[in-house]
C-alpha cells in the first residue's frame, strides 16, 4: 500500500524558513516522479513543485521559483521542499503526492505550514 | 499557462440524480493528460478519472469521464451519498501544472 507521510508544518514568521519532508513507503520511491501540492484555508489546489525520479529534473510555478527547492533522498524514500522567504501568501496545507508521469497520483494527509507574525 | 475553468460552481443535485460537471481549458490539452479528482471535508484528494476517460483503480464505474481538446466532463451517473463533495480537473500535459477552481456537489 501506497503510504506518503508529510511533516515539519508549523506556525513561521514572515520571511522566514521552513523544509518539509515526506517520507514514503510501500512502492518504487526511485521510479517515480514525486509532486508537492498545497491548498490554503478555504480553497483549491495549486502545484508547487515537481521532481523526477534521479532528482536531475525539477519544475516549480511561478509564485514559488526562486524561493522554494525540491529535492529528493532515494536512498531513504524522503521527499522535501525547502521553503525560504515565506508569505502569508504561502499559508496552506502542503501535499505530497506520488507522480504517475506529472500526474499526483497518490497524495498523503498534507502537513500545515502558517505564514504569519 | 493554461487555464481550468470548472462549471457550475456549485450543483445542487439529490441522491440518485445524474451530475455532470464542466472542465474547460484556455488551450488544447496535450495527449488528454486531464484528470479528474475528488475531495471530500478533511480528507486528501483522491483520483478518480485519467487521461479523459480512464478510471482509477477501485474507482466505481458510476464516474465516467469524456471529452478532448478543451473541452472535459465528468459524468457521475447517479449519485451515491458519498459522492457529494469537491471535484477538480487537472492537466498535466504542460507546465505550470494547473487546477480548476472546483466545483461543489450539494445535497
Amino acid at each position: 500500500e501506497v503510504q506518503l507521510v508529510e511533516s515539519g508544518g508549523a506556525l513561521v514568521q514572515p520571511g522566514g524558513s521552513l523544509r518539509l519532508s515526506c517520507a514514503a513507503s510501500g512502492f518504487s520511491f526511485n521510479q517515480h516522479f514525486m509532486i508537492w501540492v498545497r491548498q490554503a484555508p478555504g480553497k483549491g489546489l495549486e502545484w508547487v513543485a515537481l521532481i523526477n525520479q534521479d532528482g536531475s529534473e525539477e519544475l516549480y510555478a511561478d509564485s514559488v521559483r526562486g524561493r522554494f527547492t525540491i529535492s529528493r533522498d532515494n536512498a531513504k524514500s524522503s521527499l522535501y521542499l525547502q521553503m525560504n522567504s515565506l508569505r502569508g501568501d504561502d499559508t496552506a496545507l502542503y501535499y505530497c503526492a506520488r507522480g504517475l508521469g506529472w500526474l499526483p497520483g497518490s497524495w498523503g494527509q498534507g502537513s500545515l505550514v502558517t505564514v504569519s507574525s | 499557462e493554461i487555464v481550468l475553468t470548472q462549471s457550475p460552481g456549485t450543483l445542487s443535485l439529490s441522491p440518485g440524480e445524474r451530475a455532470t460537471l464542466s472542465c474547460r481549458a484556455s488551450q488544447s490539452v496535450a495527449r488528454n493528460y486531464l484528470h479528474w479528482f475528488q475531495q471530500k471535508p478533511g480528507q486528501s484528494p483522491r483520483l478518480l478519472i485519467y487521461n479523459v476517460i480512464n478510471r482509477a483503480t477501485g474507482i466505481p464505474d458510476r464516474f465516467s469521464g469524456s471529452g478532448s481538446g478543451t473541452n472535459f466532463t465528468l459524468t457521475i451517473s447517479s449519485l451515491d451519498p458519498g459522492d457529494f463533495a469537491m471535484y477538480y480537473c487537472h492537466q498535466s500535459a504542460l507546465s505550470p501544472l494547473t487546477f480548476g477552481g472546483g466545483t461543489r456537489v450539494e445535497i
